[in-house]
């Protein structure tokens, strides 16, 4: 069946430190997303990538599709504070998401 | 965007009990999702509720145990049949638009002893 991974699990950065986290799709997708969930909050949506090696930018945060759009990243520079919570890929396929396990973000002041 | 209206928001249930989830949105929407977060863990799909017809159920997640209503296109409702501990979760729903883009309602937040 459909399977996203997503590593790290976990990741403790220094304030100021980039981040990334990576996301490998066992099938090609027709689109990636990604969100972000804070603590006690509900994923909220923060971008969509579509086309084979794509790359968006929003402020600090860095994403791409791979070529095969089987695998993404999101990458974060100079991570703040505010930048904490878990971050979740989604890829999609036949209109049904499929969710990686996440990557848990700590950022120390 | 749509926003998302789901109730409860938590509760505490009493196991062999039954639990029905809202789910209200303030527009027409064709695809509605149900999930699952475990504490700590990622969202698995419940069931792509339809509109006019029986939900889809994904491995693993059967009618019996959440059934599930779509009587128009701006609700739904999940129940969790016959409670256990093991259900104890967050469950989530989830409406696509048109631009593929997933909205989440606020998740109800189920204990059950």
């Amino acid at each position: 069946g459909q399977q996203v991974m997503q590593i790290p699990q976990y990741q403790h950065v220094q304030e100021g430190e980039d981040f990334t986290t990576y996301c490998n799709s066992s099938t090609t997708l027709s689109n990636i997303q990604w969100y972000k969930q804070r603590p006690g909050g509900h994923p909220v949506f923060l971008i969509q990538l579509v086309k084979s090696g794509e790359v968006k930018k929003q402020k600090r945060l860095t994403f791409q599709f791979g070529e095969a759009k089987k695998n993404s990243s999101l990458h974060i520079t100079a991570t703040q504070t505010t930048d904490v919570g878990t971050y979740f890929c989604a890829g999609q396929n036949f209109n049904k998401f499929y969710f990686g396990s996440g990557t848990k973000l700590n950022v120390k002041p | 965007s749509a926003v998302i209206s789901q109730k409860p928001s938590r509760d505490i249930c009493q196991r062999g009990t039954s639990l029905t989830i809202q789910c209200q949105v303030d527009s027409q929407v064709t695809m509605m999702f149900w999930y699952r977060q475990q504490p700590g863990q990622s969202l698995t799909l419940i069931a792509t509720a339809n509109q006019g017809s029986e939900a889809t159920y994904e491995s693993g997640f059967v009618i019996d145990k959440f059934p599930i209503s779509r009587p128009n296109l701006t609700f739904s409702t999940l129940t969790v049949s016959n409670m256990s501990p093991e259900d104890s979760s967050i469950y989530l729903c989830s409406v696509e638009e048109r631009t593929a883009e997933a909205f989440f309602g606020q998740g109800t937040r189920l204990t059950v002893v």
